[in-house]
């Protein structure tokens, strides 16, 4: 079984540029959400895709979006990067659906430096 | 607004001790309580999870203890080992809030050989 895989571990960035990074999902699982982890912090739930339809938004601005695709993998894009962006990026998979809350199992992240 | 409490930030303990972390929640619609435990440069592994139906779930060293009323729950890490060495955070989900997980603020664990 292959579980969550994040791409790139690691990326450096400027002020006002974008980002996109990416996310397998675990086999099977048909939901995947993403949190935004600062140091010393809690993960932050930015939004969640089900069946390739955004399924839940966290207090995120409008430039952070995401796209779900047919085989359930998923990227997350902010626009006009800010300093405060800074953070380690989670992707977590999940099985949803009729059958309720189901656990989440998290990547390693994609650790996002803005300069 | 932070919805899940927890205590404390840090927590030194000493090989074979108990680890105690607790948790409080204020909203009454979560319905599954997990907690996770994560190793610098990885990303958070769950441990072990209750729901508001029991009061206390054990898997090896790890027990939740859960107190609906109170709306509490904690983490019990028994003999502790160096190899718990790590922050663990609890979280808390409902089926209404479209499984978004609520973390809270992390507690770094220190168990000393």
């Amino acid at each position: 079984e292959t579980g969550v895989t994040q791409s790139p571990t690691h990326l450096i960035k400027t002020r006002g540029q974008q980002v996109t990074l990416r996310c397998s999902s675990q086999s099977g699982h048909n939901t995947v959400s993403w949190y935004q982890q600062a140091l010393g912090q809690g993960p932050q739930f930015i939004f969640q895709y089900y069946r390739e339809e955004e399924n839940g938004r966290g207090n995120f601005p409008p430039r952070f979006s995401g796209l779900q695709f047919p085989n359930y993998s998923s990227e997350l894009n902010v626009n006009a990067l800010e300093l405060d962006d800074s953070a380690l990026y989670l992707c977590a998979s999940s099985l949803g659906g009729a059958e309720g809350n189901q656990p989440q199992h998290f990547g390693d992240g994609t650790r996002l430096s803005i300069l | 607004q932070q919805q899940v409490k927890q205590s404390p930030q840090s927590l030194i303990v000493q090989k074979g001790g108990i680890s105690i972390i607790n948790c409080a929640y204020e909203n009454t619609a979560f319905d599954y309580f997990p907690w996770y435990q994560q190793f610098p440069g990885k990303g958070p592994a769950l441990l072990i999870a209750i729901r508001p139906d029991v009061s206390e779930k054990k898997e090896g060293r790890f027990t939740i203890s859960f107190n609906k009323s109170a709306k509490q729950f904690s983490l019990h890490i028994m003999d502790s080992q160096p190899g718990d060495s790590a922050t663990y955070f609890c979280a808390a989900i409902s089926e209404t809030s479209g499984s978004r997980l609520t973390f809270g603020e992390g507690t770094q664990l220190t168990v000393n050989p």
